[in-house]
């Protein structure tokens, strides 16, 4: 069993629509949580990110992190097709691991948003 | 401000061969870290540098190698190259090692082995 666990879709939607996107984990260890997005022939870009369990909203954008469930979520609002890409959901350790600069990633979930 | 700069872009290489990927990071972040992207394992952690030293190792065979230098830019290293190390592979910086600083990713180095 993986780490951590994001459906890959692929998830299409239409313009306007709010998305939602999701990863389990197994490890206790996790305390930083954080999602990329990544647009094709492109690395990673960091779109949100949180310490510990709790949500944060930046624009359209909103992280829920949920330790309790081992759960994360991002929701995505009013989506417009430049939305389009692949969303990778990343956790770490905390301080003091000596795994804590490494990120466990998702699988990633293929997003498309048609207008 | 520049970002984090992988050279080169796509590569082509012989299986058996040996190749050096390069990354440079954002100036003033001193950790780097490389991860390697397949379609069926995902992104998965290479190994992670700082102040020239490796701080972290994933699960890979010894054939994958890295080192940083001074000036913090990294290469990685793989010898004789198989047919399932054609990937992405991934550089990211950081100010310090973990994931407090958040890390900014390049946009990656394509290895075909054939």
């Amino acid at each position: 069993q993986k780490e951590v666990e994001q459906d890959p879709g692929p998830l299409s939607v239409p313009e306007g629509a709010i998305v939602s996107l999701n990863c389990t984990y197994s490890n206790s260890a996790f305390q930083y949580f954080m999602w990329y997005r990544q647009y094709s022939r492109k690395g990673p870009e960091l779109l949100m990110y949180t310490y510990s369990s709790g949500n944060k909203e930046d624009g359209r954008f909103t992280a829920q992190v949920d330790k309790s469930s081992k759960y994360i979520s991002l929701f995505i609002r009013d989506s417009q097709p430049s939305d389009s890409a692949t969303y990778l959901c990343a956790m770490g350790r905390g301080a003091g691991g000596t795994s804590y600069g490494k990120l466990t990633f998702g699988q990633g979930t293929i997003l498309t948003v048609h207008p | 401000k520049a970002g984090v700069t992988q050279t080169p872009r796509y590569l082509i290489k012989t299986r058996g061969q040996q190749v050096t990927l390069s990354c440079s990071p954002i100036s003033g972040h001193r950790s780097v870290s490389w991860y390697q992207q397949t379609p069926g394992q995902g992104l998965q952690f290479l190994f992670e540098y700082f102040s020239e030293t490796q701080r972290n190792k994933g699960n890979f065979p010894g054939r994958f190698s890295g080192r940083q230098f001074s000036n913090s830019r990294s290469e990685m290293n793989v010898s004789t190259l198989e047919l399932g190390d054609s990937a992405l592979y991934l550089c990211a910086s950081s100010l310090e090692p973990g994931p407090f600083y958040g890390y900014t990713f390049g946009s990656g180095t394509r290895l075909t082995v054939v």
